[in-house]
């Protein structure tokens, strides 16, 4: 079964720390691997997508990974801000007609100040 | 340039009544879909569609049609709603099937069912 599981489920730090969102995946055929940011009441906004072929992309102060051999990814963000409040959701895309794709549930992380 | 504009933004049926959820983009998207989302679960697709005339089920399509006559628009329709239709609804675009296509959301429609 295509799953993405995504971990911790909520994570709070302090604003200025940096942090690691973890998502690991079963999605196959794999296409490609792309992390949404989601503010409280809004729609998902792209960060980053990588392909197979990608190990790292970075977004500003986003830095995303992906190790395909083991169907990993991690969203490290550097020098969090307040701003940086938000769930953040790991998605595969099917390599397949139609494009779709397949959510994780979410990280919520909440920075204080 | 709107992007994907989904209205209303909030509503409240009673159970049995029917609804449509619209949803247009203004980007020349072929590919549109609309998802739901649930606490503790990533969205999950309910129908998509490749192209004007073209729809398919997603994972989730029981009790939801869509029907897609225009390029830019892709209502959903709640035929009688029911409690477990309860969520908040998002719609997508993309350009296309390539592998970097990027999809954008609409801001969201949040149905309460009683």
């Amino acid at each position: 079964k295509n799953q993405v599981e995504q971990s911790p489920q909520s994570l709070i730090i302090l604003e200025g720390k940096n942090c690691t969102l973890q998502c690991n995946y079963t999605v196959s055929p794999f296409s490609n691997l792309r992390w949404y940011k989601q503010d409280t009441g809004r729609g998902p906004v792209s960060l980053t997508i990588m392909t197979f072929s990608e190990n790292t992309k970075s977004n500003g102060r986003y830095t995303a990974t992906l190790d395909a051999d083991t169907k990993q990814s991690s969203l490290h963000i550097t020098a969090s801000q307040l701003s940086d409040s938000a769930s953040y959701i790991c998605v595969v895309r099917l390599a397949q007609g139609g494009n779709k794709l397949v959510f994780g549930a979410g990280t919520i992380l909440r920075v204080k100040s | 340039n709107a992007g994907v504009t989904q209205t209303p933004k909030f509503q409240v049926l009673k159970t049995g009544q029917s609804m449509t959820l619209q949803c247009a983009q203004d980007m020349n998207h072929e590919y549109m879909s609309w998802y739901r989302q649930d606490p503790g679960m990533g969205l999950r697709l309910i129908h998509y569609s490749v192209g004007a005339g073209i729809t398919d089920q997603g994972e989730v399509p029981n009790g939801y049609n869509v029907s897609r006559s225009t390029t830019e628009d892709f209502p959903l329709r709640l035929l009688s709603a029911a409690p477990s239709q309860t969520s908040v609804y998002f719609c997508a675009s993309s350009s296309g099937g390539g592998e970097g296509t990027e999809a954008f959301f609409g801001q969201g429609t949040r149905l309460t069912v009683v």
